[in-house]
């Protein structure tokens, strides 16, 4: 079965770092992409970037380059999302979501979530 | 980053369509683009429903009824998700999404629908 388990839930401080996580299951975690998606409280969704664990190359949205950080480690299966600082702003909900893949080619479609990373930024 | 513009909120009776659009800024052609749709319900996810370039390239989610189905209105420069047969349990949002180029995904606003 496919899963993607990310991290609990997180309450930081303006200024402080965090990384939470995305664990990948039940399939060959190098081969297929993930997004990053954050939703701010009671807003839409908005798509974050990407990578590639099979060579941790990424790609961000413009509205997000600089200000977050997306890795991958294939040996543990886990994707990252990470913040040197964050901000009030940043307080969202956070899903993974794998792209699907098929014969080795990866779409721009994601057929499987993870549950969700709270994040609160407050002082 | 373009905007892809979706009303706020849309209501139909249950057994009747909903016509859910998605707009396109005018200096780009929704001809040109797969649209990619999704519905989310509260303290959930999203889920994947459908793909749709053409009516001859188009893809369902796992699991996605046929009475939700893609199209395109190139006079309006929209994309539009009908579902058809409402039933109770399509109470959700629904959000567009392209890929202006294979680096960047954009996300419409969402539209909330409501079955009466």
């Amino acid at each position: 079965e496919v899963q993607l388990v990310q991290s609990g839930a997180e309450v930081k401080k303006p200024g402080e770092s965090l990384r939470i996580s995305c664990k990948g299951s039940g399939y060959s975690f190098s081969n297929y992409w993930i997004t990053w998606v954050r939703q701010m409280p009671g807003k839409g969704l908005e798509w974050m970037g990407k990578i590639d664990p099979s060579d941790s190359s990424t790609d961000y949205s413009p509205s997000f380059q600089g200000r977050v950080t997306i890795s991958a480690d294939k040996s543990s299966s886990t994707a990252y999302l990470q913040w040197s600082s964050l901000k009030a702003s940043d307080t969202a909900m956070y899903y993974c979501g794998r792209h699907y893949m098929i014969r080795g080619v990866n779409f721009y479609y994601f057929d499987y979530w993870g549950q969700g990373t709270l994040v609160t930024v407050s002082s | 980053q373009p905007v892809l513009t979706q009303p706020p909120s849309s209501s139909a009776s249950p057994g009747e369509s909903a016509r859910l659009t998605c707009t396109l800024p005018s200096d780009i052609n929704v001809g040109t683009y797969n649209i990619y749709w999704y519905q989310q319900k509260p303290g959930s996810p999203p889920r994947f429903l459908l793909s749709y370039y053409s009516d001859s390239d188009k893809g369902q989610g796992s699991g996605v009824p046929s009475r939700f189905s893609g199209s395109k209105d190139a006079s309006a420069n929209a994309a539009i998700l009908l579902i058809s047969g409402l039933q109770s349990e399509d109470e959700a949002d629904y959000y567009c999404m392209i890929w202006p180029n294979t680096a960047s995904g954009v996300f419409g606003g969402g539209t909330k629908l409501t079955v009466l």
